[in-house]
């Protein structure tokens, strides 16, 4: 059975880099036949896309977060990174990881999420 | 961006009432469109993909509909396990969008 489990600090101060990993249980992040994506959901702003990794190290971002989102795949702990850099309150979130299938682009599974507050 | 709209924000309904959410995209993404389902403190749960094809294991109650710029989820007999908000999401464009979301209450 895929799982997905996100896991980071729960509280960043302003101006600091955010840093979150997905840990896949149940298969294989180098199998080539998905992309591994970060969502996050605030009060605000509801369901945000951020970026998503395929195996290869190719990634797409959002572009209104590109120039603070970095995206990295570790396959040999069958895992992949969000940084996210300079957060301020607005990046508070629940910061969730999900597979998306190549060949149909759906986004099958999602981790559970972990909530992230950027608080001094 | 292509911006995603979803109508309504809220919707009161009963057990058994034939329920339709509408979605409509900024610009025209073809058949590129999913359906989720979020019930509070868990992650989405995706039902619909390709805008009409239904995912495994999700009931056939739930149908997903439409092409280019207007969209529809239909859940055609509500069941209590179906309160929950709902949101679509484009992936015609590299950069994913999602809806606002529509809220499903017991009325």
């Amino acid at each position: 059975q895929v799982q997905l489990q996100e896991s980071g600090p729960g509280l960043e101060k302003p101006s600091q880099t955010l840093s979150l990993t997905c840990t896949l249980s149940g298969g294989s992040i180098s199998g080539g036949r998905y992309y591994w994506s970060w969502i996050r959901q605030s009060a605000g702003k509801g369901l945000e896309w951020i970026g998503r990794i395929y195996t290869s190290g190719s990634t797409n971002y959002n572009p209104s977060l590109k120039s603070r989102v970095t995206i990295s795949v570790d396959t040999s702990n069958n895992q992949f990174s969000l940084k996210l850099s300079s957060v301020t309150a607005a990046d508070t979130a629940v910061y969730y990881c999900a597979r998306e299938e190549v060949a149909t682009d759906k986004v099958d599974y999602w981790g559970q999420g972990t909530l992230v507050t950027v608080s001094s | 961006d292509i911006q995603m709209t979803q109508s309504p924000s809220t919707l009161s309904a009963s057990v058994g009432d034939r329920v339709t959410i509408t979605c409509r995209a900024s610009q025209s993404i073809t058949n590129c469109l999913a359906w989720y389902q979020q019930k509070p403190g868990k992650a989405p749960k995706l039902l619909i993909y390709k805008a009409s094809s239904l995912e495994s294991g999700v009931p056939s109650r739930f149908s997903g509909s439409g092409s280019g710029t207007e969209f529809t989820l239909t859940i055609s007999s509500l069941q209590p396990d179906d309160f929950a908000t709902y949101y679509c999401q484009q992936y015609a464009s590299y950069s994913r969008t999602f809806g606002q979301g529509t809220k499903v209450e017991i009325k």
